[in-house]
């Protein structure tokens, strides 16, 4: 069965100080993997996505992340956040059918 | 144009009430879901229905009865509402049934059982 793990449940961080996410999955199958943002008291946003090809995968908002399959990582990086960047980022794993298994996300704390 | 919207954002009621949480998508899809987030955060996938038929049922109460009117809408009726049915319920739209597809979400039903 699929499993994503987020090794960290809040990240602080300072404005325009690089920052990485981590997550690692676990899967049986061919794998797809996302990052989603949640802003306070909002919906999930998906800030990228990989299916196949490339391992370094570009987002919105600045973030990429790397998938490493020998590693059974998908970390997320920004080399420079803001502060609007404050919000709860999940990342998930495509377990069939569209049906998404998160992890159980990571805050990300920025500060001035 | 919000792309996914349900209806109430917020509710509080009382333990043993039936209530209802409406959803509709002007996206197109075919498919849609509903997804709970608890209070810890974590987000599991409730029910996902593909051109108004069940596919995915992740072994939720049968008091929750999801239905599906037509492609843009899947509202999710609660009956007899216990103290842990309070979180946030995410409705949920994508495009087919690949694995790669891009989910959309809405922006959330806050219920509090009180």
């Amino acid at each position: 069965a699929q499993s994503v793990t987020q090794l960290d449940s809040q990240v602080p961080v300072f404005e325009e100080a690089p920052v990485e996410l981590r997550c690692n999955y676990s899967s049986s199958v061919s794998v797809y993997l996302f990052w989603y943002v949640q802003y306070p008291n909002q919906g999930l946003q998906l800030l990228l996505k990989y299916l196949s090809g490339s391992t370094l995968v570009k987002g919105i908002n600045g973030f990429e992340a790397e998938f490493n399959k020998s590693q059974t990582s998908f970390h997320l990086r920004k080399p420079s956040v803001h502060i609007s960047d404050t919000a709860e980022y999940f990342c998930a794993v495509s377990a069939g059918f569209q049906k998404l298994v998160f992890g159980t996300g990571t805050r990300l704390l920025v500060s001035p | 144009d919000t792309a996914v919207s349900q209806t109430p954002k917020y509710l509080v009621t009382q333990m043993g009430n039936d209530k209802s949480i409406k959803c509709e998508q002007n996206l197109g899809h075919d498919t849609m879901y509903w997804y709970k987030q608890d209070s810890k955060k974590f987000l599991k996938i409730m029910f996902s229905y593909n051109n108004k038929e069940l596919i995915i049922n992740e072994t939720v109460p049968n008091r929750f009865s999801p239905k599906s009117p037509d492609k843009a809408h899947l509202n999710l009726h609660i009956n007899s509402l216990e103290l842990g049915d309070s979180a946030v319920y995410f409705c949920a739209s994508s495009q087919g049934t690949d694995s790669g597809n891009t989910i959309y979400f809405g922006e959330g039903s806050w219920l509090t059982v009180v």
